[in-house]
């Protein structure tokens, strides 16, 4: 089955304490992007991908981090969380132009994170 | 820069009846534009996509979204909606398939 997963779902962490949230598609797309969920707000991408090595900052990057070492695998790196980044996590993925689907965005089912 | 703005943050209405979402948006270049949907407790799904050609889009469940590139609109419409419509709908616009800007969201509430 064509998906993007993400774990974990749900994460409750202190602040500081560095974190990753993993992120993995099975689709062969080019790109792929983290966005964040809060309420009222809608979604903001913190960064996105556009293949192997090749990253590029959303609209509200501090704070995190992400590489991309292998097209299927793009995680999302807190090295020091903070309550404000307490929020709904998706990732995506998307196929490049060329396709029926092209830049569609198929999200992953989200991971929710809390910061105390 | 580009920026989406969705009119309605909420939009409650009785099955059967029609339905409109407003989106405009905003850019200095061309760009994509999408529907995307969020059922609750669930990630976002595409709904309908405006890449080029005809301006008027459908989806498979009635939903249909028409792009005005003088009005930098792209709403979206269904002219009788369900109760499974409930949702939160999204308007986004892309550059290409990497930075993409979302709108706020609008909460459609189908009521009996």
């Amino acid at each position: 089955e064509a998906q993007v997963t993400q774990n974990p779902r749900y994460l409750i962490t202190v602040t500081g304490k560095k974190l990753t949230v993993t992120c993995s598609q099975n689709m062969n797309h080019e790109y792929m992007s983290w966005y964040r969920q809060d309420p009222g707000l809608g979604l903001r991408q913190i960064y996105y991908s556009m293949n192997v090595e090749a990253t590029d900052k959303g609209d509200v990057p501090e704070g995190y981090k992400v590489s991309r070492k292998e097209k299927r695998n793009f995680p999302l790196i807190l090295e020091s969380p903070s309550p404000n980044q307490t929020s709904l996590y998706f990732c995506a993925s998307s196929p490049s132009r060329g396709t029926q689907s092209s830049y569609e965005q198929y999200f992953g089912p989200g991971t929710r994170l809390t910061v105390t | 820069a580009q920026s989406v703005t969705q009119l309605d943050s909420q939009v409650p209405v009785f099955e059967e009846a029609p339905v409109e979402l407003r989106c405009n948006y905003s850019s200095s270049v061309s760009v994509y534009l999408f529907w995307y949907v969020q059922y609750p407790n669930q990630g976002l799904q595409l709904l309908l996509k405006y890449l080029s050609g005809s301006t008027l889009v459908k989806s498979i469940n009635g939903f249909e979204a028409e792009f005005n590139k003088s009005q930098t609109s792209f709403h979206l419409r269904k002219p009788s909606v369900h109760i499974s419509d409930t949702a939160e709908y999204f308007c986004a616009v892309s550059l290409n398939a990497g930075k993409s800007t979302f709108g706020d969201g609008t909460t459609l509430t189908v009521k009996p």
